[in-house]
């Protein structure tokens, strides 16, 4: 089973920030977070991940709490082409990754 | 496009039949991995292999399913005997040696009826 848990569905809208929580309170000291985001009728793409610290790319800026049991992705200026299902993920670096429902974003005009 | 491809895009098969699916991960990428996914649902694990070897194998790779990896670089999975309940997408991704991002293909939508 998936070790996350996250808000079915949210909206955003465009210009705006879009923050997207997740909670993992069962991580293990040696687990990372991974986003991944699936635009309709397309493969998942890898979007950031972090073990303890904050990080940020050219897509967007992961935080995560100082207990690690939750997490919050942040894409800074939402975007029409933003519009798919988010994915928050915990695993060991290399390991299989296990998907829940995830979050599906909706990016308003 | 160096991407991870997969062949067919799309199949339909009647029940009962065979199929087989490709997949080409990005070049010198050690490991490959199938997953499977349900509409609404997220995808789900099957099996995986480092270079020719399957590592892991998922409960839902049931004994009609079978993966190959012959030379460590394409893969192919075949499902035999189709059943309705195998319609799905199913995705192939790719990775470095303990890398940490897998690199997804847009996925084989098989429809069986």
């Amino acid at each position: 089973d998936a070790k996350t848990t996250q808000p079915p569905s949210m909206d955003c809208a465009e210009g705006r920030a879009a923050n997207l929580p997740c909670n993992h309170s069962t991580i293990s000291g040696n687990e990372y977070v991974y986003w991944y985001r699936q635009i309709h009728s397309q493969g998942p793409q890898y979007i950031i991940h972090g073990l303890k610290n904050n990080e940020t790319n050219e897509m967007a800026s992961l935080i995560i709490t100082e207990d690690r049991k939750s997490s919050t992705l942040i894409l800074p200026h939402a975007t029409l082409r933003d519009t798919a299902v988010y994915y928050c993920i915990v695993r060991v670096g290399d390991d299989k990754i296990i998907f829940g429902k995830g979050t599906r974003l909706h990016i308003l005009p | 496009d160096t991407g991870v491809s997969q062949d067919p895009r799309h199949k339909i098969t009647k029940r009962g039949q065979n199929v087989t699916f490709r997949c080409d991960p990005i070049s010198e990428h050690n490991r490959l991995y199938w997953y499977r996914q349900t509409l609404g649902q997220g995808p789900e694990f099957l099996t995986y292999f480092q270079n020719e070897a399957q590592l892991e194998k998922s409960r839902l790779l049931s004994d009609r399913f079978s993966a190959e990896r012959p030379k460590g670089s394409f893969s192919t999975l075949e499902i035999q005997r189709t059943e309705q309940g195998d319609s799905a997408m199913y995705l192939c991704a790719s990775s470095v040696l303990a890398g940490f991002e897998q690199y997804f293909g847009p996925g084989t939508r098989l429809t069986v009826t």
